[in-house]
């Protein structure tokens, strides 16, 4: 099976820096991924990592240990508009055939703060 | 282009009747997802299909639940008999194939309320 844990929540001030850690157990990976959802709204994608290692997307970056089973989201230069729930996800094969199921964690919520 | 459509955005119902939901994934994308969002549960797959083909259904949570894709345009779900405990949001996400088969683009979602 597979698990994944993500503290519940995180608060911040604008401009601050957020990390939000993952870690998971999964039987089979492919990568990890990480969508942000904001109350109401549907999920979006942020960011995915196959590899060991940085990927930056703007004031977005995430990373990857494969052997520590750990990734993390790095949030910098806080705004605003940041405030939302933000999801690590475990691509994996699927028993019945290898495919691009995602299981989710339970989410981060982050709060910025004036 | 136009994203994922979902219909309906909201619907409530009473228990023991029957609730269609219904998806149109984007043009070109081969992976349809449906997912459930609860606050107990959080978001957790339901079935995938992959160029028409149901793949994994194995998070389907009972009989009642069932799940069609006649074409590449359109999928249903279906749940009959309703129950209180399937109040949930509801989520349908598409994704296409190539070297970004891992983005997943989600549905504005229906929220269903069975009372």
């Amino acid at each position: 099976g597979q698990s994944l844990e993500q503290p519940s929540e995180v608060t911040a001030v604008e401009g601050a820096i957020v990390q939000i850690n993952c870690t998971y157990q999964t039987s089979g990976f492919y990568g990890l991924s990480w969508y942000q959802q904001h109350d109401g709204g549907a999920p979006t994608f942020l960011s995915y990592n196959a590899l060991d290692g940085l990927e930056e997307t703007g004031r977005f970056s995430s990373f990857l240990s494969r052997s520590d089973s750990y990734g993390y989201l790095l949030l910098q230069e806080l705004q605003m508009k940041d405030s939302a729930s933000y999801f690590c996800a475990v691509r994996s094969p699927t028993f019945k055939a290898a495919g691009n199921k995602l299981t989710f964690g339970g989410g981060t919520r982050v709060l910025v703060k004036p | 282009d136009a994203g994922v459509i979902q219909s309906p955005r909201h619907e409530v119902t009473e228990m023991g009747q029957e609730v269609t939901l219904r998806c149109k994934p984007i043009s070109g994308h081969d992976y349809l997802f449906w997912y459930r969002q609860t606050m107990m549960r959080g978001l957790e797959l339901l079935i995938y299909f992959n160029n028409n083909v149901p793949i994994d259904d194995s998070g389907m949570p009972e009989d009642r639940f069932s799940a069609k894709m006649p074409n590449a345009s359109f999928s249903t779900l279906k749940i009959q008999p309703s129950e209180p405990r399937d109040s949930a949001v509801y989520f349908c996400a598409s994704s296409r194939p190539g070297d970004r088969d891992y983005e997943q683009y989600f549905g504005p979602g229906t929220r269903l309320t069975v009372t």
